[in-house]
């Protein structure tokens, strides 16, 4: 089944900001939006964000999502140590009935 | 607080059948799907199926259509998911998450290695 498409790998510096894309089609970022998941090595996925910029209690203000047709966008500024993850986006695809994931991005913070 | 618990690791042999249990606590068992989710060694993320506990009711991944079953046990609070005519492909860390907006609970995983 068709993923989305995300970039393998991000790095930026410390303190700075970061903006991970995941692109979609108009069935599935472009229809619902998307959701974003982090993962530190070994431990399941944590949501962040769902439906373009909803976020669950306790995830940090310092992240925030977007979307812009079929791409859907997050930003993390002030990067710190622990911002350093794998990224994955998610949706809903309506004409495949199914939930598609993004390759994921490996974030790095320098 | 909400907790999804997963049954232990699993070392299948090639062709057998694998079952997974996820047991569920601290919200409405009935009210959320429960996907399940499964990442290979060093891969992504990818989407097996869900099932909804209030009704059993399934939907599954083309890829796993004809080999795998998504079951829940409302007694008990858990769901299953079983998957046969395994092959070393099939190797990976199993998760069950729930839906509620996205999938903003997961289980802690269950790794499965398949090896003759």
């Amino acid at each position: 089944q068709a993923g989305l498409t995300q970039p393998p790998s991000v790095s930026t510096g410390l303190r700075q900001t970061a903006t991970l894309t995941c692109t979609g089609n108009s069935n599935n970022v472009g229809n619902e939006g998307a959701a974003w998941l982090q993962q530190h090595q070994g431990h399941p996925p944590k949501l962040l964000s769902y439906r373009n910029n909803n976020r669950p209690s306790g995830i940090s203000e310092r992240l925030s999502a977007s979307r812009s047709g079929n791409t859907a966008s997050l930003t993390i500024t002030g990067l710190q140590p622990e911002d350093e993850a794998d990224y994955y986006c998610s949706a809903w695809d309506s004409s495949l009935s199914a939930w598609v994931f993004g390759g994921g991005t490996k974030l790095t913070v320098l | 607080q909400v907790y999804l618990v997963q049954s232990g690791a699993e070392v299948k042999r090639p062709g057998a059948s694998l079952k997974v249990s996820c047991k569920a606590s601290g919200y409405t068992f009935s009210g959320s799907f429960m996907h399940w989710v499964r990442q290979a060694p060093g891969q992504g993320l990818e989407w097996m199926g869900c099932v909804n506990p209030g009704n059993g009711g399934t939907q599954y991944a083309q890829k796993f259509q004809g080999r795998v079953t998504m079951t829940r046990d409302t007694s008990i609070s858990t769901v299953y998911v079983e998957l046969s005519g395994l092959t070393s492909d099939d190797a990976a860390v199993y998760y069950c998450a729930r839906e509620s907006g996205g999938f903003d609970y997961w289980g802690q995983g269950t790794l499965v290695t398949v090896s003759s």
